[in-house]
């Protein structure tokens, strides 16, 4: 079936410090890749998504890259903010039996920046 | 714009009750989903409605019900609560129904958090 890797935290940055958070998949067909966020004590919020191959998406300063050769899509921001703590979730969607869209998620990963 | 909403936000439960999660969208979307999340273990579809009228089991069904009991609202039911039931439940909807459907957004609500003793 379909699977979602990421790398695992916590990870802890100094403000201003370069972002990366590796996600792999497993897929059949073509997925659809999103990251989501989730703050202290909320639900998940679409940070990006991409739908094809090779396409970038990009919010806020972060961006991810569909990478059908490696299976990858790796979240990146050039400079963090404390304000980016938080969990990220790497996710892939699937068409589902009937209609609608099931997301596989990864595990999470929980960035804390520090001043 | 409330999007997703679900209540209650936090419930305690002793093992053996009853209860409903209840959601609710204001977005129009067809489908919509109740997912659970649990430590190390990202989120997992327990059920979900492609559309009004239809419901199907995800990922973890076991010891839930679900109601979609119009096109905006989609309740979740245990009816027998056990500790291993103790998680936080995300409620959430999406547009488009069949091709085409995997590039949707899926939208969340806030989460609700349960705890059974």
């Amino acid at each position: 079936g379909n699977s979602v890797t990421q790398m695992e935290g916590p990870v802890t940055l100094s403000e201003e410090a370069f972002l990366t958070i590796n996600c792999t998949y497993t897929a059949t067909g073509y997925p659809s890749l999103f990251w989501y966020v989730q703050y202290p004590g909320e639900g998940l919020q679409l940070l990006l998504k991409a739908t094809k191959a090779d396409d970038k998406g990009s919010n806020k300063g972060f961006e991810a890259t569909y990478r059908k050769e490696t299976t990858s899509f790796h979240l990146e921001k050039g400079s963090v903010q404390v304000s980016d703590s938080a969990v990220y979730f790497c996710a892939l969607s699937d068409a589902l039996t009937g209609g609608g869209n099931k997301l596989t998620f990864g595990t999470g990963t929980q960035l804390k920046v520090e001043l | 714009n409330a999007g997703v909403t679900q209540t209650p936000k936090f419930q305690v439960l002793k093992t053996g009750q009853s209860m409903t999660l209840q959601c609710a969208q204001d977005m129009n979307h067809n489908s919509m989903y109740w997912y659970r999340q649990d430590p190390g273990m990202g989120l997992r579809l327990i059920y979900y409605s492609a559309s009004e009228g239809t419901t199907d089991k995800g990922e973890v069904p076991n010891g839930y019900n679900v109601s979609r009991l119009n096109k905006r609202e989609f309740s979740l039911r245990l009816e027998s609560a056990a500790p291993s039931q103790t998680s936080v439940y995300f409620c959430a909807s999406s547009a488009v129904f069949g091709q085409g459907a995997i590039g949707n957004t899926i939208y969340f609500g806030e989460g609700s958090w349960l705890t059974v003793v």
